[in-house]
Order: structure tokens, then C-alpha cells, then sequence
């Protein structure tokens, strides 16, 4: 059985770049959040989404969008990139909500020089 | 103050030992807990739920205290795969908006 799936997993991209980051949950979940991962700190919420309708968004600035596919599918995008947006981009997939079971994708980690 | 706070470490310890990590949250209205681990680059992966009632796994032992908002983890008889980060995880709120401590990371040494 197919984990979750993140693309790419590596990307290197320049300040004022725009990047936009892929995830396949697992077969018959239906809820993706999206979780940024700085170095020496945990994950911080991003967004969630369920359904194809976003629930939850984190304490980001309005650079950060994403949106549901009708398979459940998900994607990140995010304008403008700073320096300081580098950073390991963690998906999650959960069965439904509440989310008591998440499992986290290998993530795409994103350089912004 | 941090949603939810753990001791950053690094907790050197030898193979054998016992090994205990400890975790406070501020919302009292979380709902449910968890302990992820995480490899070094890799992505955290549950290791254990979080129940009132204190739960084992193996050489895992979780318990929460909501009284005092304080999470533990113990590990007994530390083996040297046991060398990762440790994340304390509160589930909050309808979005289920997983929060996560910065982690506590562990190095099991010969």
C-alpha cells in the first residue's frame, strides 16, 4: 500500500519565486493537512483541509494558499518567497475528523536563496 | 508561553538505561495526545497515543496528567535504534489542528 506521497522532495528556489508543492494522501483518506518544519523546531500548522474544504488555516500570511482536488489530492502554493520560508514542507493524511491518526508524508524540502 | 513545551535536550544516555521525557500544554481545552518520533531528515511518525488512563507499548510507557496539563514518556532499557527526536502532540479544536513541541531529542550511546 502507497504511503503518502509528496513532490518534489527537494527543490531549491529563488527569493520572489513562486513554488507550488504536491501530495497524494493515502488511499481512502479524505482529510490533508499541511505542516511547515523549520530546522530545530517542530512541525507548525499550516492548513487542513477536508473534503475539498479548507478547516483550519495556521498563523501564516496570505502568501501561503492551498486547495483540495476532487481525489483528495492537495496542493501548497506559496507567492513571494523569502529566505526565511526554507523549510521541510510536511503533508498529513488522516481518514477523516477528528484527525487521531495522521501520517505524515517524507516531506519536500524547500531552499529559498 | 508555547501551546506545547518540552525540554529540547539532546538526553545522552547509555543502552540499558531509563529515560523519561516530559511535556506541558496550555490549552485546556485540548483534546487528545500523542507522542511522534522523528528521524534525523526524515518525517515524524506516531509512536504513541496519550490516554488519561496511561498507556504502554513495549518498553513505552505514555501518561497524561490534566490536572497539572503535563505529559511523560518513558522509555525502559534504551536501545540504540531509540535515538531520534521525541515530539509532544496535542490534538485541538474542530480544524484537529495538531500541535507540536519543539521536540526532545535522544541519543542512545554504547
Amino acid at each position: 500500500d502507497a504511503g503518502v506521497t509528496q513532490s518534489p522532495t527537494h527543490l531549491i528556489k529563488t527569493r520572489g519565486q513562486h513554488v507550488t508543492l504536491r501530495c497524494s494522501p493515502i488511499s481512502g483518506h479524505k482529510s490533508v493537512s499541511w505542516y511547515q518544519q523549520v530546522l530545530g523546531q517542530g512541525p507548525q500548522f499550516i492548513f487542513q483541509y477536508y473534503e475539498k474544504e479548507e478547516r483550519g488555516r495556521g498563523n501564516f500570511p496570505d502568501r501561503f494558499s492551498a486547495r483540495q482536488f476532487p481525489n483528495y489530492s492537495s496542493e501548497l502554493n506559496v507567492n513571494a518567497l523569502l529566505l526565511g520560508d526554507s523549510a521541510l514542507y510536511l503533508c498529513a493524511s488522516s481518514p477523516g475528523l477528528p484527525n487521531t491518526e495522521a501520517f505524515f508524508g517524507q516531506g519536500t524540502r524547500l531552499t529559498v536563496v | 508561553r508555547k501551546e506545547v513545551e518540552q525540554d529540547p535536550g539532546p538526553f545522552n544516555v547509555p543502552e540499558g538505561a531509563t529515560v523519561a521525557f516530559n511535556c506541558t500544554y496550555s490549552n485546556s481545552a485540548s483534546q487528545s495526545f500523542f507522542w511522534y518520533r522523528q528521524d534525523c531528515r526524515k518525517e515524524p511518525k506516531l509512536l504513541m497515543s496519550v490516554y488519561s488512563s496511561g498507556n504502554e507499548d513495549g518498553r513505552f510507557t505514555a501518561q497524561l496528567n490534566r490536572a497539572s496539563q503535563y505529559i511523560s514518556l518513558l522509555i525502559r532499557d534504551s536501545k540504540l535504534s531509540d535515538s531520534a527526536t521525541y515530539l509532544c502532540v496535542d490534538l485541538t479544536g474542530t480544524a484537529s489542528k495538531l500541535t507540536f513541541g519543539t521536540g526532545t531529542r535522544l541519543q542512545v550511546t554504547l
